[in-house]
C-alpha cells in the first residue's frame, strides 16, 4: 500500500526564532496533502491543505509540493515555544472520500 | 469552529470484554472517521461513513464494528477487545469527498489489560 515517510524522523529540536523545514515523502502518485500539528495528547489540526499541489501559506507557515518528486514540506518561519508538538503529513487520493494516508509524525520541540 | 466530541476519553478494559467508543459532530458533516494511533506511527483508517445507517471498512477494519445511527453520531465497537488493540482512537468529521479537511475528536485512549 501506499507509503508515507516523514522527516527529521522522530523528532526535532529548535531554538526560538530558527527556521524549520519538515518534510514528507509518499511512495505512489497522490493528489492531495495535508499538514495536521497534534499537542501531546491533544487532537489534530489541520494547519495547511492543497488539493492541488499549490503552495499554501498560513502566518509563519507554508506548504510547498513537488508531484514529480512525490515530496511535500512545511516550512514554520520564526519559530515559536508554542509551536513545539508534532506535526504529521497526509496525503489523499483524488475521489477518494478523503481517505488519507498519514506519516508517523516529526515531533518538534522549540526551546527559549 | 467545527466540533467533534469524544467519550470515553479514557478506558481500561479488560482482555475479551466489549469496548464501545463514541463520536458526535455538530457540524453537520456527511463524512465521519475512527482512525487509531500507535505511538510512533500515523494514524490508520479503521471505518469510516457517508450517511447514517452505512458504514465502510477502512485500511484496519479487523476486530472492529461501526454503527452509524444518525448523521450526528459514530461509534466504534470492540466485540472482543485485545491487547493489540491498545491505541489512542481518533474519531474526524469531513463536509464531503476528494479533500475536504478533516475536523478531529480529542482522542479517546483505550488500554486493554
Amino acid at each position: 500500500g501506499q507509503q508515507v515517510q516523514q522527516s527529521p524522523p522522530a523528532s526535532l529540536v529548535l531554538q526560538e526564532g530558527e527556521n524549520a523545514e519538515l518534510q514528507c515523502t509518499y511512495s505512489t502518485t497522490l493528489n492531495s496533502m495535508q499538514w495536521f500539528y497534534q499537542r501531546p495528547g491533544g487532537r489534530l489540526v489541520s494547519l495547511l491543505y492543497s488539493p492541488s499541489w499549490a503552495e499554501q501559506r498560513g502566518g509563519r507557515l507554508t506548504s510547498s509540493a513537488a508531484s514529480n518528486e512525490s515530496r511535500s514540506s512545511l516550512h514554520i518561519s520564526s519559530s515559536q515555544i508554542t509551536d513545539s508538538g508534532t506535526y504529521l503529513c497526509a496525503m489523499g487520493l483524488s475521489g477518494s472520500f478523503n481517505k488519507l494516508t498519514f506519516g508517523a509524525g516529526t515531533r518538534l520541540a522549540v526551546c527559549p | 469552529e467545527a466540533a467533534v466530541t469524544q467519550s470515553p476519553r479514557s478506558k481500561v478494559a479488560v482482555t475479551g470484554g466489549k469496548v464501545t467508543l463514541s463520536c458526535h459532530q455538530t457540524n453537520n458533516h456527511d463524512y465521519m472517521y475512527w482512525y487509531r494511533q500507535d505511538t510512533g506511527h500515523g494514524l490508520r483508517l479503521i471505518h469510516y461513513s457517508y450517511v447514517a445507517d452505512s458504514t465502510e471498512k477502512g485500511d484496519i477494519p479487523d476486530g472492529y464494528k461501526a454503527s452509524r445511527p444518525s448523521q450526528e453520531n459514530f461509534s466504534l465497537i470492540l466485540e472482543l477487545a485485545s491487547l493489540s488493540q491498545t491505541a489512542v482512537y481518533f474519531c474526524a468529521s469531513s463536509v464531503g469527498t476528494d479533500g475536504n479537511t478533516l475536523y478531529f475528536g480529542e482522542g479517546s485512549r483505550l488500554i486493554v489489560v
